[in-house]
């Protein structure tokens, strides 16, 4: 099975701030991976597909980036509602596995 | 509109069985993949289960399977989640989601599995 390794798995950021979350594959899937984005309490949203493919309606400080192994999902200027959990998704390859989560602390 | 309403949660003992629901409606269901993601209390979502709309071809996480079975009735858009010898550490929100690439989410059923 492929493994999703996400990190960091908490960060602390200003209003503002450009923020970076990481997924590495254990071993290549392509451009198959989205980002979703969990507020709590809430059921997840998906924010990219296709490793760089922005989600319709989804703002546009929201990016990702990568292919192969590394992924990076970008929010160029943190906003007060981007408080959330974000994680990965492979869909390369059965079975489907997520990253472990970051939690984006404002 | 894209609709997926779960049911079928609840509380049940180890060992026991549950079948979760999920209605679909706003797309064509028939030719789209299925999946289900579950998320126990505090902790990050997990892979469980997905479907082929097209071949009906079948996949599961290893911590489910040969336990719990995934199918779909196209004649009445539903998606089913059989679960059956259920442990305490599939005690989770089950999320029923749209497609292979997991567009869009329902809300989610709670399955509590303690005696």
């Amino acid at each position: 099975d492929i493994q999703m390794t996400q990190s960091p798995s908490s960060l602390s950021a200003s209003l503002g701030d450009r923020v970076t979350i990481t997924c590495r594959a254990s071993q290549g899937i392509g451009n198959g991976l989205g980002w979703f984005q969990q507020r709590p309490g809430k059921a997840p949203k998906r924010l990219i597909y296709a490793a760089s493919s922005l989600e319709g309606g989804v703002p546009s400080r929201f990016s990702g980036s990568g292919s192969g192994t590394e992924f990076t999902l970008t929010i160029s200027s943190l906003q007060p509602e981007d408080f959330a959990t974000y994680y990965c998704l492979q869909h390369n390859r059965h079975p489907h596995t997520f990253g472990q989560g970051t939690e984006v602390e404002i | 509109e894209v609709q997926l309403v779960e049911s079928g949660g609840g509380l049940v003992q180890p060992g026991g069985s549950l079948r979760l629901s999920c209605a679909a409606s706003g797309f064509s269901f028939t030719t789209f993949d299925m999946t289900w993601v579950r998320q126990a209390p505090g902790k990050g979502l997990e892979w469980v289960s997905a479907i082929s709309g097209s071949s009906g071809s079948t996949y599961y996480a290893d911590s489910v399977k040969g336990r719990f079975a995934i199918s779909k009735d196209n004649s009445k858009n539903t998606l089913y989640l059989q679960m059956n010898s259920l442990r305490s550490e599939d005690t989770a929100v089950y999320y029923c989601v749209k497609g292979d690439w997991a567009d869009f989410w329902g809300q989610g059923t709670l399955v509590t599995v303690s005696s």
